[in-house]
């Protein structure tokens, strides 16, 4: 089954425990790309990347980095949380060719709370 | 730069009326328009796409939206409403660059379905 998983679903964290979230795609998407949903703003891009080893910050990077070292696997890090990072992340990829332009494949979810 | 703006954060319908949500876009350029769903504790869907082809586009269950340039809208529309429907909904639209595009979501509209 085509698809993006993120493991964990769910996390409860304390401040400044570095913590990974992984994301992997089964479609052989180039572009994956990282949000966040919080209550009244929607979603919003924290960081994409068009390739392998090509990353690039959206709209909400501070406090995030991401690595892309294999096409399938997209992990986002959070190296010191902090409790304004409790959120709903969700990973997504987008089909060959598209760079993330037309619709993108979203992951089931990651909510972390950090205390 | 692209925006979105979806009226109304809860929407209430009778189970068999008329689902109507609201999306409007600023685009600087052509738009790609997107309605998402989002089921309680699971991830987003793509319930239908407008890229530039035919102004009223069908989605999956029973869903439609029409595509209005003069109103610069892409409301989502469904004739008669099921109790399966309640869910958020999320309009988007496609932003790119030379760097790789992304999605620019509204704040997402909480359809309720009362028996």
């Amino acid at each position: 089954e085509a698809q993006v998983t993120q493991n964990p679903r769910y996390l409860i964290t304390v401040t400044g425990k570095k913590l990974t979230v992984t994301c992997s795609q089964n479609m052989n998407h180039e572009y994956m790309s990282w949000y966040r949903q919080d209550p009244g703003l929607g979603l919003r891009q924290i960081y994409y990347s068009m390739n392998v080893e090509v990353t690039d910050k959206g709209d909400v990077p501070e406090g995030y980095k991401v690595s892309r070292k294999e096409k399938r696997n997209f992990p986002l890090i959070l190296e010191s949380p902090s409790p304004n990072q409790t959120s709903l992340y969700f990973c997504a990829s987008s089909p060959p060719g598209t760079s993330g332009r037309l619709e993108q494949y979203f992951g089931p979810g990651t909510r972390l709370t950090v205390t | 730069a692209q925006s979105v703006t979806q009226l109304g954060s809860h929407v209430s319908v009778s189970e068999g009326a008329l689902v109507l949500l609201r999306c409007n876009y600023s685009s600087s350029v052509p738009p790609y328009l997107f309605w998402y769903v989002q089921y309680p504790n699971q991830g987003l869907q793509l319930l239908l796409k407008y890229t530039s082809a035919a102004t009223l586009v069908k989605g999956i269950n029973g869903f439609e939206a029409e595509f209005k340039k003069s109103e610069t809208s892409f409301h989502l529309t469904k004739p008669s409403a099921h109790m399966s429907d309640a869910a958020e909904y999320f309009c988007a639209v496609s932003d790119y660059g030379v760097q790789g595009g992304k999605l620019i979501f509204g704040q997402g509209t909480e359809l309720s379905v009362k028996p």
